[in-house]
């Protein structure tokens, strides 16, 4: 069974730093690329990156809203995911999940909190 | 970046109604477009893939339809689970985005 569990959320001052990780199990996992989406309060779903697999050399794409603040990195051997995240703002308040888009399995989300 | 612009934000509707929510995107997506409903405390589920394509396990009532800029998703008869907030999302280009969401009240 596919599984993402997600973890790292917590509460945390504006312009600080914060590192999330997903787990994976359940599939193979260094094979697929994967994204981070987030849904701050009262507001929509936001699609913040993706990771290419290996064979596409780990290259990476960001929202516009996170580029330069927000890293997302992988550890194959792990079977982990992580997001980065730097400089962060009371915007970026949300519930973020891990998730494989394409084949459409998502971590139960984990909320982070930016406070001023 | 591609913007998707989703209509209404909120549907006050009843069951056995039948809804249509529509997603335009700022330029031509051919059909790589998937519609997402989204319960609260659940996480999101794909419902539709490449505009018009159901997902194993989803109700027949649901479907897809749309190339280009223009896209709908309709309910034929609305079920009481089926009320929900339902996301289209484009994967023509990065990045990726999602349209504001519809949510489907009860009347």
């Amino acid at each position: 069974e596919v599984q993402l569990v997600d973890s790292g959320g917590t509460l945390v001052q504006s312009g600080g730093s914060l590192r999330l990780s997903c787990a994976a199990s359940g599939f193979t996992f260094s094979d697929h690329h994967m994204d981070w989406v987030r849904r701050a309060p009262g507001k929509g779903l936001e699609w913040i990156g993706r990771i290419r697999n290996k064979a596409n050399s780990y290259t990476t794409e960001y929202a516009a809203s996170v580029k330069g603040r927000f890293i997302i990195l992988r550890d194959d051997s792990k079977n982990s995911l992580y997001l980065q995240m730097n400089s962060l703002k009371t915007e970026d308040t949300a519930l973020y999940y891990c998730t494989n888009l394409i084949s459409d399995s998502w971590g139960q989300g984990t909320l982070v909190t930016v406070s001023s | 970046d591609i913007q998707m612009t989703q209509s209404p934000s909120t549907v006050s509707t009843s069951v056995g109604d039948r809804v249509t929510i529509t997603c335009r995107a700022s330029q031509d997506i051919t059909n790589y477009l998937a519609w997402y409903q989204q319960k609260p405390g659940k996480v999101p589920k794909r419902l539709i893939y490449e505009a018009s394509n159901l997902e194993n396990g989803v109700p027949s009532r649901f479907s897809g339809s749309g190339s280009g800029t223009e896209f709908t998703l309709t309910i034929s008869s609305l079920q009481p689970e089926d009320f929900a907030t339902y996301y289209c999302l484009q994967h023509n280009n990065f990045p990726r985005t999602f349209g504001q969401g519809t949510k489907l009240e009860i009347k």
